[in-house]
């Protein structure tokens, strides 16, 4: 068990670039969320995976930003056209189907938009 | 929708004494389950107690404690005999049975002091 991965663990751009970030599961977890932490807050839920399916999307989920997880594995986040909004810690955890809803999160990527 | 209130901010106690972290939480279902996560300083968010709702037990993880009252919707954390390293953020956390997505508040930073 080597835990959830997240990269890079730190990613600096300018407004208007795309960006992406991956997140790498605990190898046994079918489930798969992303969440956004600003400073001096707790995570807020973006959207969340059941194998590869995206079973849920949060409203702060714009347009801009999509997700994937295309073989149930590994998932990336895209932001499109950063705005400096969205920096934040980008927060990734994992979960089995079975259990008590434990999720095992990741150590983030931090996000810087200039 | 589902709320999560930490009223404390901040709280600082001096080693090996024992601390209380309050949570509140607002919710209109009965089966759910509450999380305390820490998340020490440039470190990942680990899990610290769980609590299933319907078990009336208080749930314990060696120093770790809790103490539910569901119908006033409380759950709070004590540690005893506080060590340095317990020096984090301490996010509590809820999820409605089903639904998959943590609710968190906003967090207690606890700094223990030599």
């Amino acid at each position: 068990d080597t835990g959830v991965s997240q990269n890079p663990r730190h990613k600096i751009t300018k407004r208007g670039q795309n960006v992406t970030f991956r997140c790498d599961p605990i190898s046994e977890h079918n489930r798969l969320y992303w969440y956004r932490q600003t400073l001096g807050q707790g995570p807020e839920f973006l959207t969340y995976f059941q194998n590869e399916a995206q079973l849920e999307k949060s409203r702060l989920l714009s347009d801009r930003f999509s997700a994937e997880r295309p073989k149930g594995s590994f998932s990336t986040l895209e932001i499109q056209r950063t705005e400096q909004g969205d920096s934040a810690m980008y927060l990734c955890a994992s979960s089995p189907e079975t259990g008590y809803h434990e999720q095992y999160f990741g150590p983030g990527t931090r996000l810087t938009v200039t | 929708a589902q709320t999560v209130t930490q009223s404390q901010p901040e709280m600082s106690v001096q080693e090996a004494e024992t601390v209380t972290l309050s949570c509140t939480y607002d919710t209109s279902e009965n089966n759910y389950y509450l999380f305390w996560y820490k998340q020490p300083p440039s470190r990942q968010m680990i899990l610290v107690i769980r609590q299933e709702a319907y078990k009336q037990q208080n749930a314990t993880e060696n120093r770790f404690s809790v103490n539910f009252q569901k119908a006033a919707k409380s759950f709070s954390l004590k540690i005893s005999d506080s060590q340095l390293g317990d020096t984090a953020m301490y996010f509590c956390a809820f999820t409605n049975f089903g639904n998959e997505k943590l609710t968190f508040g906003t967090g207690t930073r606890l700094t223990i002091i030599p």
